[in-house]
């Protein structure tokens, strides 16, 4: 078991639905990524949070929609997805800034879009 | 060029064997490396973490970090089907640019 916890693991949704992913951390962490994984890749960043302030969005298309409520919570919601959005989409965390590392990830939620 | 590069494999090797893996980096100000397993529908598992030059030893696991070649290593002794998985290098600078290599896809045959 990891200890940043996603849910939900598993999602299918239409291309008109609006859901969310959520990831939660209790290790006092206090930078938050979001990842996006395909198949035999490598994952490539989408988001930073440092300090519950959003530190680097990687040109992320709108439908991709970030949150941070507090420093253990990290939302990420999405709308009007296309189906080459399905993916796995991983959360991480770090001890301080952003350049601080390692980073400690979640299992993901893999995400299917009809 | 790609910032950093790893052989995506797969790598085939028979049970108790060493499994050697690699990375090569282009860019110096890279300071922070990382060796992550991942296996199949799980997230990224950090397996060594280390910021200097030289070896960092954790029971089967050996990883090695040359700077001025810009090289780093992970071994892995007395090889276990459970060890089959993909292993991806990651490094760092000290701003927050961090890059994972392709990832190297490890089969241990029993």
């Amino acid at each position: 078991d990891t200890e940043v916890t996603q849910t939900p693991k598993h999602l299918v949704m239409g291309m008109t639905n609006k859901k969310s992913l959520k990831c939660e951390q209790h290790m006092g962490h206090r930078a938050m990524y979001w990842y996006k994984q395909k198949a035999k890749k490598p994952p490539e960043l989408m988001f930073v949070y440092s300090y519950e302030k959003l530190s680097i969005n990687e040109s992320v298309p709108s439908r991709f929609s970030p949150e941070c409520p507090n420093s253990s919570l990290l939302n990420l919601h999405l709308h009007a997805l296309q189906p080459e959005d399905s993916a796995l989409y991983l959360c991480a965390s770090s001890q301080r800034d952003i350049g601080d590392q390692p980073q400690h990830f979640g299992d993901g939620t893999r995400l299917s879009i009809l | 060029q790609k910032e950093v590069e790893q052989d995506p494999g797969p790598l085939s090797v028979p049970e108790g064997a060493i499994v050697s893996l690699n990375c090569t980096y282009s860019n110096s100000a890279f300071q922070y490396f990382m060796w992550y397993r991942q296996y199949s529908r799980k997230g990224p598992e950090l397996l060594m973490y280390t910021y200097s030059s030289g070896n960092k030893e954790d029971g089967r696991f050996t990883a090695q970090v040359d700077k001025s070649s810009k090289y780093i290593s992970l071994f892995i002794r007395d090889s276990q089907p459970s060890d089959s998985a993909t292993y991806l290098c990651a490094m760092s600078d000290s701003w927050g640019k961090f890059q994972f290599g392709a990832g190297t896809q490890v089969v241990v045959t029993p």
